[in-house]
């Protein structure tokens, strides 16, 4: 089955500067990549997908990169501010199957 | 307004109890999850539903079972709760059959067992 490792556990980063996640998949059919941020004492709650068919995709501050060759994608913030501090989760599916996700990101933003 | 819900938000039992956790959708969903997550920390899937009488274990081991007789309707159930358990129980759902859609979670039970 599809397992997801997520590099860092945990990133500490200065206020405006760039933050960046990176995931690992293992089955080369998956074809969905979400991302989730949870706040602290939140639902998780998606922020950013990429579909395999797309090698990049941005919105405003936040964009996600897609190897299909490497197996491996990665969530980029710009400009971080401090309500970007949360746990980020990737997530990887194939078609209807259930969502595998990584072990979390934990990113503090510094002032 | 179109949502997934939780009951209880908060729940406090004794070593020993059956509890049922309730989790509902109003939008139409029939992929349905139940996670267990320590908070902040990794999700851990232990069971999903494809729809109406369709039922699967997920990656971890956990002496609960679900049901699902209705559509919007996914309850968890501990036979005999133990202190391992206590955890947050998080629920999703994401639609079936557009291949690949985004999922919506609940707002979450915290369950304390003593």
């Amino acid at each position: 089955g599809e397992n997801v490792e997520q590099h860092p556990s945990t990133l500490s980063v200065q206020e405006g500067d760039s933050a960046v996640i990176k995931c690992t998949y293992s089955d080369s059919a998956s074809n969905y990549f979400p991302w989730y941020k949870q706040e602290l004492g939140k639902r998780p709650q998606l922020i950013i997908d990429i579909r395999s068919n797309v090698g990049e995709k941005k919105d405003q501050r936040i964009a996600v990169t897609l190897n299909k060759t490497a197996k491996h994608f990665s969530l980029h913030i710009t400009e971080t501010q401090p309500e970007d501090s949360a746990v980020y989760f990737c997530a990887a599916s194939l078609g209807d199957d259930k969502i595998i996700f990584g072990k979390g990101t934990r990113l503090h933003i510094l002032p | 307004e179109a949502d997934i819900y939780q009951t209880p938000r908060y729940l406090v039992i004794g070593t020993g109890k059956k509890i049922t956790l309730e989790c509902s959708q109003t939008m139409g969903h029939d992929k349905m999850y139940w996670y267990q997550q320590d908070p902040g920390m990794e999700l851990h899937l232990i069971h999903y539903s494809y729809g109406v009488n369709s039922t699967e274990k997920g990656d971890l081991s956990s002496e609960s079972t679900v049901s699902r007789i209705r559509t919007e309707h996914f309850p968890l159930t501990l036979e005999s709760a133990r202190p391992s358990h206590t955890s947050q129980y998080l629920c999703a759902s994401s639609i079936l059959g557009q291949g690949v859609s985004e999922a919506f979670f609940g707002q979450g039970t915290r369950l304390t067992v003593v």
